[in-house]
């Protein structure tokens, strides 16, 4: 099993709709999770963190975790042409100062 | 505040040679992070320095992977010899601590062995 598995996509969501984005992880992941989005040829950019179980707000992005389940999830809301990107979903890998990423969600926003 | 600078941003180079990729951090960030990507995998970690040690190397492939920072600011990848499945994305980051939380990334080097 992946530390952290992410559904490759693409996922394909008309403007103006709510984009939902799901990682589930491994054990060996600690309860600290990143959204990052990326844009094709630039930088990881960090877009949302969560620490505690439940739904953590920010303009038009929620991201929730369930630890209980082992699942973090990023729901766009509104979502525009400008979030077309690809969802980086990120985990700490407990007693380390790194990062385990999932694969990745390519998402496109349909004007 | 200039970003993680990281360069070439892309280099094409044959099997078997040898070729250096370059990070400067964020101006006063002593955590400087390598991460890759290769076709069709996650990004995946390779090595961590605070200042100019290493932290943490565990995620570096083989032998042919060498990693320094001396004096503590940029850092250089050196892959020698490249192998085609040294082709990838390669990330530098930086944070001011010693945390996942504060990841700055570069916008990548992107590698092609042929």
């Amino acid at each position: 099993q992946k530390e952290v598995e992410q559904n490759s996509g693409p996922l394909s969501v008309p403007e103006g709709a709510i984009a939902s984005l799901n990682c589930t992880y491994s054990d060996r992941v600690s309860q600290s999770f990143f959204w990052y989005r990326q844009y094709s040829g630039k930088s990881p950019e960090l877009i949302m963190s969560i620490y505690s179980n439940g739904d953590k707000e920010d303009g038009r992005f929620t991201a929730q975790l369930n630890k209980a389940s082992q699942y973090v999830s990023l729901l766009i809301r509104d979502s525009q042409p400008s979030d077309s990107a690809t969802y980086l979903c990120a985990g700490g890998r407990q007693g380390a100062q790194k990062l385990v990423f999932g694969q990745g969600t390519r998402l496109t926003i349909n004007p | 505040e200039a970003g993680v600078t990281q360069f070439p941003s892309h280099s094409v180079i044959e099997k078997g040679q040898t070729v250096t990729l370059r990070c400067d951090p964020i101006s006063g960030h002593d955590n400087l992070y390598w991460y890759r990507r290769v076709m069709g995998k996650e990004i995946k970690f390779l090595l961590h320095f605070v200042k100019e040690s290493k932290q943490d190397e565990s995620g570096m492939p083989n032998n042919r992977f060498l990693a320094e920072r001396t004096g503590g600011t940029y850092s250089t990848l050196k892959v020698q010899p490249a192998e085609l499945e040294d082709s990838g994305v390669y990330f530098c980051a930086s944070s001011q601590v010693s945390t996942v939380y504060g990841y700055t990334f570069g916008s990548g080097t992107r590698l092609t062995v042929v």
